[in-house]
């Protein structure tokens, strides 16, 4: 069983929706909770991060934690053809770990 | 302009024959490290530097060497590819000793191992 699990669409959604992509973890030891977007041929950039649990907003995107679950989702509201990329979830247990990283959503907003 | 850096972006490569992509940022940080990316797999941490001299193996060290001499470069060497190496590796830094979570990616190499 892998430590991130991540459902890898692609998910197609018209423009103005509010879509919401999610991740799935198993080590409960994990503390810090990225989500980066990487459009085509480029590499990943950061959307946001959380540390522990709680909910995070940042402009249309926002991110919660659930770690009795250990669930996390990024939600995005108004939904714009450029925010059409893959979303990859990443956790690590402490500041000096690794890093793991789900397996990417693809995610395509039609206009 | 604050960036990181990755030469080659594009390599192809027999096996066995040693090869060395570097890795560089101007940002003055103390955090790097190298990723590779499958299809399907996602990316995966190869090795990390907290800071120079400081390293320690990711998710899928093998067949991989880092060092860090200096604080802006982290090559990552390949001392005997096989065709299972062919990748797109991406390198990336981050501001903080205390938040390697904030990272910087690099453009990607797109290494093909024949």
């Amino acid at each position: 069983q892998k430590e991130v699990e991540q459902d890898p669409g692609p998910l197609s959604v018209p423009e103005g929706a509010i879509v919401s992509l999610n991740c799935t973890y198993s080590n409960s030891a994990f503390q810090y909770f990225m989500w980066y977007r990487q459009y085509s041929r480029k590499g990943p950039e950061l959307l946001m991060y959380t540390y522990s649990s709680g909910n995070k907003e940042d402009g249309r995107f926002t991110a919660q934690v659930d770690k009795s679950s250990k669930y996390i989702s990024l939600f995005i509201r108004d939904s714009q053809p450029s925010d059409s990329a893959t979303y990859l979830c990443a956790m690590m247990r402490s500041s000096a770990s690794k890093i793991i990283f789900g397996s990417g959503t693809r995610l395509s907003i039609r206009p | 302009e604050a960036q990181v850096t990755q030469n080659p972006r594009y390599l192809i490569t027999v096996t066995g024959k040693k090869l060395t992509v570097t890795c560089s940022q101007n940002m003055n940080h103390e955090y790097m490290s190298w990723y590779r990316q499958d299809p399907g797999l996602g990316l995966r941490q190869i090795y990390y530097s907290m800071n120079v001299e400081v390293t320690d193996k990711g998710d899928v060290p093998e067949g991989y060497k880092v060092s860090r001499k200096e604080k802006r470069n982290f090559p990552l060497i390949l001392e005997s590819p096989s065709p299972n190496q062919t990748s797109l590796y991406f390198c990336a830094s981050s501001p903080s000793v205390g938040g390697p979570h904030e990272q910087y990616f690099g453009p990607g190499t797109r290494l093909t191992v024949t």
